[in-house]
């Protein structure tokens, strides 16, 4: 089966550790996503990549970094300078970049900080 | 730049009955519009999509959406809804030419009752 699989389901972190979300996609898509959801507020985007060793900042990246070494993973760290780190965390992939390709979506990646 | 609002946070709604959940969008360029479904815990599904053409558009589930280009919506109706349908409801939209950054609106979480 063809899809996004995203590790951890769930994640518990003290507050000032580094996290590493792990996202992983076998569609063979070019573009991947990392996205925010916190409750009441939609889906907010923190990094993109259009192309394997490029990526681009999204609305909220401050306090975030990602890689793209490899075509089919995205790994985003969430950094001790993120403010407010407890949030659903969503990757995503699309065939390209523009605008008319559907987005298809991992599970999500619960994170938790204590 | 291009927004989506989503006016109605929450709608209820009994079994069988018809909904509709609103959508408007801005952009000052051509736009691509969606609707997603997200259950609980889980990552968000494409319901249709508008790219061009009809402005009728069918989905997954039973969902229709009509694009309203002069007054910038993109309203997602059912005629009959299931316990089934239960669930939040993002619409979004991305600009033509200005990449695939998705812009979400806030979300309507759709409770269908007995």
């Amino acid at each position: 089966d063809g899809g996004i699989t995203q590790s951890p389901k769930y994640l518990f972190r003290k507050e000032g550790q580094n996290v590493t979300l792990s996202c992983e996609q076998n569609l063979n898509h070019d573009a991947m996503y990392w996205y925010r959801q916190d409750p009441g507020q939609g889906l907010r985007l923190i990094y993109y990549s259009q192309i394997v060793n490029d990526f681009q900042k999204g609305d909220i990246a401050e306090g975030y970094s990602v890689s793209r070494e490899k075509k089919e993973s995205f790994p985003l760290t969430v950094t001790s300078a993120q403010k407010n780190p407890t949030a659903f965390y969503l990757c995503a992939s699309s065939i390209g970049g523009s605008g008319y390709n559907e987005q298809f979506f991992g599970p999500g990646t619960r994170l938790t900080v204590l | 730049a291009q927004s989506v609002t989503q006016l109605d946070s929450q709608v209820p709604v009994f079994e069988e009955a018809p909904v509709e959940l609103r959508c408007n969008y801005s952009s000052s360029v051509s736009v691509y519009l969606f609707w997603y479904v997200q259950y609980p815990n889980q990552g968000l599904q494409l319901l249709l999509k508008y790219l061009s053409g009809s402005t009728l558009v069918k989905g997954i589930n039973g969902f229709e959406a009509e694009f309203n280009k002069s007054q910038t919506s993109f309203h997602l109706r059912k005629p009959s809804v299931h316990i089934s349908d239960t669930a939040e409801y993002f619409c979004a939209v991305s600009g033509a030419g200005g990449g695939n950054k998705l812009t979400f609106g806030t979300g309507t979480q759709l409770k269908v009752e007995l």
